[in-house]
């Protein structure tokens, strides 16, 4: 079964502009929900989680339980912010599930 | 973070052969994971351990085998390689739960079965 759906697999957005990635779960308990980056050449690395309410490289995710959403969000979007971002679910089982990925493109 | 060591970083075989893929973490994290990682699939989740001697299925666990005797080392063997385990292989080590909780990524493993 799908947990963690992210629709987009591609997205591109202009140097400044607003961008979100979507990323939709299916859990029947109570899911810590992560985002993930890979950067062109580097390693898999955690960019933050829902527990953390935190803000990191001015993104942000809110997890929305009724809609089961964890859309990761930024207002103005920068040429380094091009990478692949995943969405993941860590589920009581202690597994580890990810989404399909969203590959993000800034353009200058 | 060099804590966790994947090798080889690529590798090429032919179908049928048996190819074991290492992974070595120095943190002494108790939980280990093994993912592919394919176009349109993201990443998927092979096996996983929760401590030396403890391992269990994820999502795609057919033709994988994988062992776990000391708790740094969590190898993947295919024990029959086929054309469709072709893919970038990424082991991973979890530090924490909670608030804390964080996957850390080996380099990954191109693996190509011809």
């Amino acid at each position: 079964a799908q947990r963690v759906t992210q629709p987009e697999k591609l997205l591109s957005v202009f140097k400044g502009a607003p961008v979100e990635l979507k990323c939709n779960y299916s859990y029947s308990g109570s899911p810590e929900l992560f985002w993930y980056v890979q950067y062109s050449r580097q390693r898999l690395q955690l960019l933050l989680r829902h527990i953390s309410r935190e803000s990191i490289k001015g993104f942000t995710a809110d997890l929305n339980k009724g809609e089961t959403s964890f859309h990761l969000k930024k207002p103005f979007a920068q040429e380094e912010d091009s990478a692949m971002y995943y969405c993941a679910l860590s589920g009581t089982g202690n597994q580890f599930y990810f989404g399909t990925g969203t590959s993000l493109t800034v353009i200058p | 973070d060099a804590g966790i060591t994947q090798s080889p970083r690529y590798k090429i075989t032919e179908t049928g052969r048996q190819v074991t893929l290492m992974c070595h973490q120095t943190w002494s994290h108790s939980y280990m994971f093994w993912y592919r990682q394919d176009l349109g699939h993201g990443l998927r989740l092979i096996y996983y351990s929760a401590a030396a001697d403890i391992t269990d299925k994820g999502e795609v666990p057919d033709g994988y085998v994988v062992s776990r005797s000391k708790t740094e080392n969590f190898p993947l063997t295919l024990e029959s390689a086929t054309r469709s385990q072709t893919s970038v292989y990424f082991c991973a080590s979890r530090r924490g739960t909670g608030a804390n909780e964080k996957l850390f990524f080996g380099s990954g493993t191109q693996l190509s079965v011809l």
